[in-house]
């Protein structure tokens, strides 16, 4: 089955520690993106990437790092730099710029929380 | 990408056809009109798309206005499964995609 993974679904971490979230792809897809979401929110962009070895920052990118060494990888680090990191958080794949019907397809999640 | 605006909540009988506005009144001619739903806990699941004319999947239907400034997605007989978010959104042909806080849709038996 193709499809998007992120692991685990539920993450603890004490403050001042920096995590990685996990987010894999086997739909061949170029492009990939990370959102945040809090409660009632709708999501907000925190990096994407059009290809691999490069990527960019998004609305809220302060206190978040990422690499994109492989197509089907793109690994999340929420570092203590970031405030309030406790979220939930969505990783997301789509076909690559200048396709029209590039709608994206999302992983299901992971939830942060950081005591 | 145009900014849209939805209403919070809407509720909608077990059965009956679901129809959730949305207004993107500063649509540019090649931004497409995409809708989402993200039902509790889970990542946002794409239903249709559209650019100008009214589109129909096995999910649900798309009408886009003529002068393109709002649209209407229709859930032709809704269920309790359909209970979620519902998010509009506008964007051209490139990746990034903005999503507001949607419309809450809840079916009731």
């Amino acid at each position: 089955d193709g499809g998007i993974t992120q692991s685990p679904k539920y993450l603890f971490r004490k403050e001042g520690q920096n995590v990685t979230l996990s987010c894999e792809q086997n739909l061949n897809h170029d492009a990939m993106y990370w959102y945040r979401q809090d409660p009632g929110q709708g999501l907000r962009l925190i990096y994407y990437s059009q290809i691999v070895n490069d990527f960019q920052k998004g609305d809220i990118a302060e206190g978040y790092s990422v690499s994109r060494e492989k197509k089907e990888s793109f690994p999340l680090t929420v570092t203590s730099a970031q405030k309030n990191p406790t979220a939930f958080y969505l990783c997301a794949s789509s076909t690559g710029q200048g396709k029209i019907y590039n709608e994206q397809f999302f992983g299901p999640g992971t939830r942060l929380t950081v005591l | 990408d145009a900014k849209t605006t939805q209403p919070p909540s809407m509720d909608c009988a077990e059965g009956r056809a679901a129809n959730l506005p949305c207004n993107h009144s500063t649509i540019s001619g090649n931004e497409y009109v995409y809708w989402y739903r993200q039902i509790h806990s889970q990542g946002p699941q794409y239903i249709i798309h559209g650019l100008k004319n009214n589109e129909t999947n096995e999910m649900a239907s798309l009408i886009i206005t003529e002068d393109r400034k709002s649209s209407t997605l229709i859930l032709p007989h809704a269920t309790l499964r359909d209970t979620a978010v519902y998010y509009c959104i506008v964007r051209a042909s490139y990746d990034k995609v903005i999503f507001g806080p949607g419309t809450s849709l809840s079916v009731i038996p």
